[in-house]
């Protein structure tokens, strides 16, 4: 149990172009996500808290006009990165707290990879 | 500020045992937990530490001092696949929200 899936994996775009990533609890549901991007090599930089049914909540630094957050449902966030530049290629991951799970215990997604041109 | 200290890269022979450090300070303190992570992959969760003392699960082990503000996690009867990054996590705060160490990066070897 407690499955994360993301989609895509991979994704290559042009600068100026604006991609979606979902991310989906399959098997349980979850009132909070959260979003990561991952350098190579670096550690996971928390970009935003998403709460179903209200705004997200973003990290300093984090543009929220720039990465759009909806949790539309308990089993679906999305993260949608507007007019992307090379500079926003990274690992994109997303985890979802299971509440019947052990506390803290976030299950993550496979990740996905955004490459821009 | 927040900050969690762990070592850059350890390197370890199969069957030895490893002991991975970090220290943090943060706002506040929840618990502490632990990640491995292999290139490509995603993070998948290994233990959690809120009250002092050590945890066991099978070969890991994860120990926490809270007024040390320190915590290890312990690999025993090293093999390959444990060849991987490990992060500690800190939750500061009454929710689940988790602030991550820079990574260690495990290299065992035959």
């Amino acid at each position: 149990g407690a499955v994360v899936s993301q989609h895509p994996s991979r994704v290559i775009c042009k600068s100026g172009t604006s991609v979606k990533i979902e991310c989906r609890s399959l098997d349980f549901q979850a009132t909070t996500m959260f979003w990561y991007r991952q350098f190579p090599k670096q550690s996971l930089m928390l970009m935003a808290t998403s709460n179903e049914g209200s705004k997200a909540t973003y990290e300093q630094g984090v543009e929220k006009d720039k990465f759009l957050i909806n949790h539309a449902s308990l089993t679906l966030s999305t993260l949608t990165v507007t007019s992307a530049h090379p500079e926003d290629s990274s690992f994109y991951i997303c985890s979802a707290v299971w509440a019947s799970g052990i506390v803290n215990e976030q299950f993550f997604g496979p990740g996905t990879r955004l490459t821009v041109l | 500020g927040q900050s969690l200290e762990q070592p850059s890269e350890v390197t370890a022979v199969e069957g030895a045992i490893v002991q991975i450090n970090c220290t943090y300070q943060t706002s506040g303190f929840y618990g502490l937990s632990w990640y491995q992570q292999h290139d490509g992959g995603a993070p998948t969760f290994l233990s959690y530490n809120a009250l002092d003392g050590l945890e066991e699960t099978g070969r890991f082990s994860s120990f926490l001092s809270r007024s040390d503000s320190y915590g290890y996690l312990l690999l025993q009867e090293l093999q390959m696949k444990d060849s991987a990054s490990y992060f500690c996590a800190v939750r500061p705060g009454g929710y689940n929200k988790l602030i991550f160490g820079a990574g260690t990066r495990l290299a065992v070897h035959p």
